[in-house]
């Protein structure tokens, strides 16, 4: 396709139930974020990846957080043990450089634990 | 630190008005990116315009313009003549050359009355 993909749309869990979060960038995009959108608030960074490197991760809230991107293109975000806290909109952007050209974005994966 | 404010929570206008929309941002650093998205109810970020810190030339693009002034850091975006399909959350956000992890203000929720 030609915008960033995000699998799937919505998402229920129950509370200590594993997730995995799938983001298909744009085709030939070296640099791919994650971010977490709590309701009515702006995306929080969570992790950056230069192909299949994570250059940071300092936004990951806990260790049960984990994102890979193995090949460089498709990325994983995965959620072990899942709280309530952990309810939000989880977005993917994509882009061949940064940080001085725009982002395009996924329309996010709706996490809601119960 | 860097950070992005965006006072403005919701702003309620009826259509043909013009609307304003208010970013104040704060960065140690010379070189640096600023940005506008909107995101409408479907979820992902549009990417609107980018901004780098050496460019303080207003720029317009059809209804949209955007007041970018480094004396008192702030990068305003103004829609004239409002269209219902205006109607979204506008995010700033700001990168810069010291800190790639881009920050986001917390969104101003845009409702366009017909």
């Amino acid at each position: 396709g030609a915008g960033v993909s995000q699998s799937p749309r919505y998402k229920v869990a129950k509370r200590g139930q594993d997730v995995a979060l799938r983001c298909d960038p744009i085709s030939g995009h070296v640099s791919l974020f994650w971010y977490q959108q709590a309701l009515g608030q702006g995306p929080e960074f969570l992790t950056y990846f230069q192909n299949e490197a994570q250059l940071d991760k300092s936004g990951l809230p806990s260790d049960r957080f984990f994102a890979e991107r193995p090949e460089g293109s498709v990325s994983t975000l995965k959620i072990q043990r899942t709280q309530q806290e952990d309810s939000a909109v989880y977005l993917c952007a994509s882009s061949n450089a940064y940080p001085n050209t725009e982002a395009f974005f996924g329309q996010g994966t709706r996490l809601t634990v119960v | 630190a860097q950070k992005v404010t965006q006072a403005q929570t919701e702003i309620s206008v009826v259509e043909k008005e013009d609307v304003t929309l208010d970013c104040v941002y704060e960065t140690r650093d010379t070189t640096y990116y600023l940005f506008w998205y909107k995101q409408p109810p479907s979820g992902e970020l549009v990417f609107l315009i980018r901004r780098n810190s050496f460019d303080e030339q207003n720029e317009i693009s059809g209804r949209y313009s955007w007041n970018f002034q480094k004396s008192t850091s702030s990068f305003n975006f103004t829609i004239t003549a409002s269209q219902v399909v205006d109607s979204a959350v506008y995010f700033c956000a700001l990168t810069s050359e010291g800190s790639y992890i881009p920050t986001f203000g917390r969104g101003t929720s845009l409702i366009v009355h017909p």
